[in-house]
């Protein structure tokens, strides 16, 4: 089943303590991307990759750091997370970036941070 | 003003009902334009991406009006399971940049 999947589901963690949210793909798609959504503010891209090696900041990249060693995994990390970045996070992927395609996203991580 | 506007609603109608929303867009360069779904605390999924002529899938129809910079998603026929918010997405490619833009969402309520 073509699928984007994320862990973990939910996280609930202290102030500072690193974090990894993971995020495979099995579709071969060329770029991932990390949303967070809030209340009122929809959502927002973190970071994109274009492939492998390849990524860049979206509108909300600071406290996040993203790395794409492999086409399939497109992991999130929170050095030292703050309450600030409680939210719900997607990951998505689809072909490539720059044309009209269908992005695919994973179930959500809803993370607390205290 | 926002890159990317919608009407958070809700919009409340009986089954049966037609309903439209708008969604304006900032960025006058932007190439792709789509209609995501969103069931609560759920992952949102593609409705309909939408063309410049304007596309139709069943009982809804995607139109783009790149003069005024909106985009709109009429919906037929409401059914009870219409009921969601509806994402508007706006790509930003300027600057050598890959980036989606999305809208806060339109929550729509079909009412038996």
């Amino acid at each position: 089943e073509a699928q984007v999947t994320q862990n973990p589901r939910y996280l609930i963690t202290v102030t500072g303590k690193k974090l990894t949210v993971t995020c495979s793909q099995n579709m071969n798609h060329e770029y991932m991307s990390w949303y967070r959504q809030d209340p009122g503010l929809g959502l927002r891209q973190i970071y994109y990759s274009m492939n492998v090696e390849v990524t860049d900041k979206g509108d909300v990249p600071e406290g996040y750091k993203v790395s794409r060693k492999e086409k399939r995994n497109f992991p999130l990390i929170l050095e030292s997370p703050s309450p600030n970045q409680t939210s719900l996070y997607f990951c998505a992927s689809s072909l490539p970036g720059g044309e009209r395609n269908e992005q695919f996203f994973g179930p959500g991580t809803r993370l607390t941070v205290l | 003003r926002k890159e990317v506007e919608q009407d958070p609603g809700p919009f409340n109608v009986p089954e049966g009902a037609t309903v439209a929303f708008n969604c304006t867009y900032s960025n006058s360069a932007s190439q792709s334009f789509f209609w995501y779904r969103q069931d609560c605390r759920k992952e949102p999924k593609l409705l309909m991406s939408v063309y410049s002529s304007g596309n139709e899938d069943g009982r809804f129809t995607a139109q783009l009006n790149r003069a005024s910079q909106y985009i709109s998603l009429l919906i037929r026929d409401s059914k009870l399971s219409d009921s969601a918010t509806y994402l508007c997405v706006v790509d930003d490619f300027t600057s050598g940049t890959y980036k989606y833009i999305f809208g806060t969402g339109t929550r729509l309520k079909v009412l038996a």
